[in-house]
């Protein structure tokens, strides 16, 4: 069974940083994208960001480029998310999902999704 | 970044109702396009990818359509266990971008 569980969330003060975990068993790791996605609490979905299954290319979202880094140990099957700078508009729930596999292209289709941390940035 | 809009943003459905949702990009995005089902406090479930192909699992009351900027999700005969909100994604370009999502709720 594929699960991804995430850690890490909790209060923390603007302007500071902050370690989000994806763990993740059931499945062969290193042969998926990965993508984590926010949404504030009573709002929609938001893409945050996306790494490749070695971990050589990452991608962002405008609002968090430059702020937050997505990168991923395939060792411990488990993909971060080190978010800087962080700001009260960063308050959300942080998901991390399981994307397309690299040899076979899916277009449209985060298939897994761990339950989330919440992360509050405030004061 | 593409602007991914969705009609309604609500809609009131009676069980056994037909749903269409539509989701306009603003930019063609070839077939990268999938939808997905939240309900309050869990983890948005995948219902459709590639425009059109149904996920494992998932009931064949969902349908997917359509093509370029403009796409469909249906819902047959609306049940009971579907009253949620519904959201599109895009995967054609980054950064990636969802629909606000359309809330389904009990007439």
């Amino acid at each position: 069974e594929v699960q991804l569980v995430e850690s890490g969330g909790g209060l923390v003060q603007p302007g500071g940083s902050l370690r989000l975990s994806c763990a993740a068993s059931g499945f062969t790791f290193d042969t998926y994208w990965m993508h984590w996605v926010r949404q504030v609490p009573g709002k929609g979905l938001v893409w945050v960001s996306r790494i490749n299954s070695d971990g050589s290319t990452t991608n962002y979202a405008d609002s968090v480029e430059g702020r937050f880094t997505t990168s991923r140990d395939n060792a411990k099957n488990t993909v971060y998310l080190q978010m800087n700078s962080l700001r009260a508009e960063d308050t959300a729930v942080y998901y991390c999902a399981r994307g397309t596999l690299t040899y076979h292209y899916t277009s449209g289709l985060f298939d897994s999704w761990g339950q989330g941390t919440l992360v509050t940035v405030s004061s | 970044a593409i602007q991914m809009t969705q009609s309604p943003s609500s809609l009131s459905a009676s069980v056994g109702d037909r749903v269409t949702i539509t989701c306009r990009a603003s930019q063609g995005i070839r077939n990268d396009l999938g939808w997905y089902q939240q309900k309050p406090g869990k983890a948005p479930k995948p219902l459709i990818f590639a425009v059109s192909s149904l996920q494992s699992g998932v009931p064949s009351r969902f349908s997917g359509s359509g093509s370029g900027t403009d796409f469909t999700l249906t819902i047959s005969s609306l049940q009971p266990e579907d009253f949620a909100t519904y959201y599109c994604l895009q995967d054609y370009i980054y950064p990636y971008t969802f629909g606000q999502g359309t809330k389904v709720e009990i007439k």
